[in-house]
Order: structure tokens, then sequence, then C-alpha cells
């Protein structure tokens, strides 16, 4: 089974900070998608990030950036300039590469950015 | 740009009732579409893939006969919980992918509280 672990549960950095969530990942594909999303408390999923396996050069989305390490299995996301809207809950997530949008999600990591 | 709609966002049901969640898929067409649950302060499981016009594929653990998946359209996949019970009472969530390749967006819908009193 495809495991997807985040080993911070929670996390916090004052505004204006930079903060780095870990996530490291199993599995046996050799193409395959990684996603960062963002759960408010409204609970509606945001994606954040999104990295293909097969590309060697790190997504970045704005102050959104991932360090993604294929050969350790890991991707993790680096949030530049925090603001007290990233306050969320972030998880990562492994798609597969086959035809289909399945995702397995970890634990996730509760982000407080501090005024 | 794509959506993906959940309906009810809310519903709270007796226990031994049935209730039925849509999920549509509003401007594109999903073949697929995928049912989580999410209790609180933990992560999404996935429990089900909806496949339109077949049955749907259970992950391990989870009861089909319990959590009923229709997805008779395109557009439309539903959840139905039969027979509920307090411990099915969470957040359920849908996605469904645009295009025949994963490497298109996931879009999800915005979820559905249950509550089983």
């Amino acid at each position: 089974a495809q495991t997807v672990t985040q080993s911070q549960p929670e996390m916090s950095v004052q505004e204006a900070e930079t903060v780095t969530l870990s996530c490291t990942y199993d599995t046996s594909e050799s193409n395959y998608y990684l996603f960062w999303y963002k759960q408010p408390p409204s609970r509606q999923m945001i994606l954040v990030i999104r990295q293909e396996a097969y590309k060697q050069q790190n997504a970045t989305e704005n102050r959104f950036s991932v360090n993604f390490q294929k050969a350790a299995k890991s991707f993790s996301l680096k949030i530049s300039d925090s603001q007290l809207g990233d306050t969320a809950m972030y998880f990562c997530a492994k798609g597969s590469g086959g035809s289909n949008y399945k995702l397995t999600f970890g634990k996730g990591t509760l982000l407080t950015v501090n005024p | 740009g794509a959506v993906v709609s959940q309906h009810p966002s809310r519903v709270i049901c007796k226990s031994g009732t049935s209730v039925k969640i849509e999920c549509r898929s509003l401007d594109f067409q999903a073949t697929t579409m995928f049912w989580y649950r999410q209790f609180p302060k933990q992560s999404l499981m996935l429990m089900a893939t909806s496949n339109e016009g077949s049955k749907a594929t259970y992950e391990q653990g989870v009861e089909k006969d319990k959590f009923l998946i229709n997805h008779a359209s395109l557009t439309l996949s539903t959840l139905t919980v039969t027979s509920a019970h307090p411990e099915d009472s969470s957040f359920y969530i849908c996605s469904a992918g645009e295009g025949q390749t994963s490497g298109n967006t996931i879009y999800f819908g915005e979820g559905s509280w249950l509550t089983v009193v």
C-alpha cells in the first residue's frame, strides 16, 4: 500500500517569516504526481502546488515552493513571507501516474501563522 | 473554471434512516469520481472510486452495502449512507478529475457534513 507521511502534526510561524512543511512517501512507481493541499476551517480543499515526478525542476507558485527529492522520496513545502491567511491544515498527497485521480493523503500539518 | 459541487452541505438524520449525498461536475464530464471521508482533525481517507456506468470500487474495510455509490451519468455520483448510525457522522467529500489523464486538475466538492442522531 502506498503511504504518505507528514511527521509534523502542528507547526507555527511568525507572520512574514518562512516555514517548511515535511512530507515523505513510499511508492514503486516511476511516474506519479505529488500535491500540497490547504484546508482552511471551511474544509474546502485548495490546491497549493503540484509536482510531476518526471520533472526535476521544483515547482513554485508565488510564495509557495517545493523541494522535491525523488531518490529520497521527499516532498517538502516552503512557504515564504507567511501571511495570517496561510493558517490552515496542509495535506501532502500522492496521485498515481495512471489514468485516474485517486489520491493518498498524509495525516496533515496544522500550520498557525502568528501576528 | 471547472467546478465540483456537493449537496447537501449539511444534513442531520435519525439513526436507522438513509441519507443521500450528491456530487456533480458542473461543466465537465467525469467518468471517475472519488469519495473520501474525513473525521475531525484527521486526514481524508478514500472510501471508494465511483465509475460511470459500472460498479464502484471500494477500499478495504469500507462496507459496500452500507455506503451505496451510484454513478449513473457523466456528471453525477451519489453516495447513500444506509441505515445510518452515529458512528457514520463525519465529513464526506468527493473529487473528480477533468480529462483522461491524472496530469490534469483534480477538483474537490465543498464537502458534506453528516450528523446522525
